[in-house]
Parts: C-alpha cells; structure tokens; sequence
C-alpha cells in the first residue's frame, strides 16, 4: 500500500544533541510538510517543499531545517534541541498545493523525548 | 488570516448514538476546502471527509455527515451509530487555495465513546 513512513517512531536525544527524524512516502506526491504537534494540541506547520523549492513558515525557528534530497526522502533536523521541542512530529505529503482533492496524508509521526 | 475555532475541547457519548462535532472558521477567501481529521489515541491521523466551500451538498461518508453552512462559516460534524473505535482527537481544518495555501487546523476536540 502506498503510504507515509516516519522513523523511527520514537527518539530519545539530550539537551543540545543535533538529531534528525526522517520521512519517506511511496505516493510519489509533490510536496512533503513538517508538522510539530504538543500534547493535545493541533498540529502547527513548520515548514514544506514542493518538489524542491523550500517553504519555511515564518515563525518557525531557526533551530529547525529541512532536506529534502529526492522526492521519495525528507528529514527535519533540530541543530540544539531543547526541552520545549519535546512533541510529536507529523510528517505529511499532498500531490499539490491549494486546489481540489488536495488532501493531506500524514504518516504515524515520531515522538521526540528531549533529556 | 484565517482561523479555525472548536470551541467544546471534549464530548462523550454512548455506543450507537450521534454525535455532532462543532466547527466555525473565518477566512476571506470564496473558495476553499473543510476537512475532518481523526487521530485516534497514538495512532496516525486520518481524513474522515471532506467540503468544498463551491458545493451547497453536504458531504457524507457512511456513518459520518457534515453540515456546511457558508454563510454562517460554520462546518459540524455529524457520527451517526457511534462506534467504540470513534474515539479519538477530531481536528477541524480549513485549505485555503490562494497563493500561500495552508492547512490551518483547529485546537481538537477528544471524543470518547463509552460502550
């Protein structure tokens, strides 16, 4: 089945430690998204691609960046995590942006642990 | 900017009742998209249905319905025969299809179904 996969699902970094969460998708879709989702709370967009041209939100921090290396592959790096970056990250793809069927579909995420 | 607003952060409801599931949403735009999202308890999110702001008909996907009112910028959700496997986090969201299209979510509402 065509589908979104994060790995790993869990992460467990340190104070300071660079880590990077990794996405892939088999739906050959455009556009890739980063999402950061706290505990109950609705996910909040970090950044996304479309095909390559990088789509940064504006009050994303600069502590978070993004690869996106061929359509199949992209990584959410967090240069210094802290202990607020602790949360869910959302990965999520489309065909496209901004017209009709243009669903979202998002993989299982990965929880990041922050020590 | 738009906005999505859920107001109700919970509900509960007994097996095999309905539901309705409150959403409103401001946006200037004349066209746009409305989407349920599931996400049930550590597991991935998922479409449940889907408006467009063009079409007057409701939407309908099985058990679940909406009620769209554009004028009102009002757009609830409807689960009839309430299933234990509907418990889960519900987010409202809205697709813009301007130039900078985004998903905007709203905060969630936690549905539990009790057997």
């Amino acid at each position: 089945d065509a589908m979104v996969i994060q790995n790993p699902r869990y992460q467990v970094t340190q104070f300071g430690k660079p880590v990077t969460l990794s996405c892939s998708q088999t739906l050959n879709h455009n556009v890739m998204y980063w999402y950061q989702q706290k505990s109950s709370q609705a996910p909040k967009l970090l950044f996304h691609y479309y095909d390559k041209d990088f789509n940064n939100e504006a009050d994303t921090p600069d502590n978070f960046q993004s690869r996106r290396p061929n359509t199949s592959f992209c990584f959410l790096d967090i240069r210094s995590p802290g202990l607020g970056d602790a949360a869910m990250y959302l990965c999520a793809t489309s065909r496209g942006v901004g017209y009709s069927g243009n669903e979202q579909f998002f993989g299982p995420g990965t929880r990041l642990t922050v020590l | 900017a738009q906005t999505v607003t859920q107001s109700q952060p919970e509900m509960s409801v007994q097996e095999a009742e309905t539901v309705t599931l409150s959403c409103t949403y401001d946006t200037s735009e004349n066209n746009y998209y409305l989407f349920w999202y599931k996400q049930p308890p550590s597991r991935q999110m998922i479409l449940v249905i889907r408006q467009e702001a063009y079409k007057q008909q409701n939407a309908t996907e099985n058990r679940f319905s909406v009620n769209f009112q554009k004028a009102a910028k009002s757009f609830s959700l409807k689960i009839s025969d309430s299933q234990l496997g509907d418990t889960a986090m519900y987010f409202c969201a809205l697709l813009n299809t301007g130039a900078n299209s985004k998903l905007t979510f709203g905060k969630g509402i936690t549905l539990s179904v009790r057997p």
